[in-house]
């Protein structure tokens, strides 16, 4: 398994200003996704975050609103930028460990609240 | 293309008594199917996943589902329900094309899993 941390656990942040949501993995991992949860909704892929390479977006997403980083195998970082209350989410970092164990593992997310 | 739909939002069932979750799926590729449970303020556990290997996938705390490719459905059961299932569960459908759409998970809506003592 792995054991996922993400910084903050929960934020309460002004419209206009920025955001970056850290994770944090126990041990090295293949491949780390970035996931949002909308208030009342499922869970939608927003990226995948490539180590020493720009992140590759889903459909509906961009890079000037989400900057992604990964700089090396255990950590990446989000970035929420110029926020309005339509980005209050709750963010998950999801990692897969080994390709051919097919488990996907999910952090316990940033519950992040736009006024 | 792919995505999930979960019948019934809201399921509710004594303790004790069988529970069953709905998951049907639509993919163009055959799929990597999965069930996650996320407990209230937690994050996604895994409890169980079906990779084209046995159709009958056993899984963590007494759960287990079934691909039927025929109906492409992937519902979750589990024989007696318990206080401590109350959750929301979600099945989740990934691409096994490898590739770029590895670890790409579609999710459904959700299910939130009542428990009736």
């Amino acid at each position: 398994s792995a054991v996922i941390s993400q910084k903050p656990s929960r934020d309460i942040c002004q419209r206009g200003t920025s955001l970056t949501i850290q994770c944090q993995v126990d041990s090295q991992v293949t491949m780390m996704f970035w996931y949002r949860q909308q208030p009342g909704q499922s869970l939608t892929l927003i990226a995948t975050a490539n180590q020493g390479s720009e992140a590759t977006y889903e459909s509906g997403f961009v890079i000037d609103k989400f900057p992604i980083s990964r700089p090396n195998l255990t950590f990446s970082t989000l970035t929420v930028s110029n926020m309005s209350p339509e980005d209050s989410s709750i963010y998950l970092c999801s990692v897969v460990k080994l390709v051919a164990s097919y488990e996907q593992f999910f952090g316990p997310g940033t519950r992040l609240t736009v006024l | 293309a792919q995505s999930v739909t979960q019948l019934g939002s809201h399921v509710s069932v004594s303790e004790g008594a069988l529970v069953l979750l709905r998951c049907n799926y639509s993919s163009s590729v055959p799929p990597y199917l999965f069930w996650y449970v996320q407990y209230p303020n937690q994050g996604l556990q895994l409890l169980l996943k079906y990779t084209s290997a046995a159709t009958l996938v056993k899984g963590i705390n007494g759960f287990e589902a079934e691909f039927k490719k025929s109906e492409t459905s992937f519902h979750l059961t589990k024989p007696s329900a318990h206080m401590s299932d109350a959750a929301e569960y979600f099945c989740a459908v990934s691409s096994n094309a490898g590739g770029t759409s590895y670890g790409k998970l579609t999710f459904g809506q959700g299910t939130i899993l009542t428990v009736h003592p």
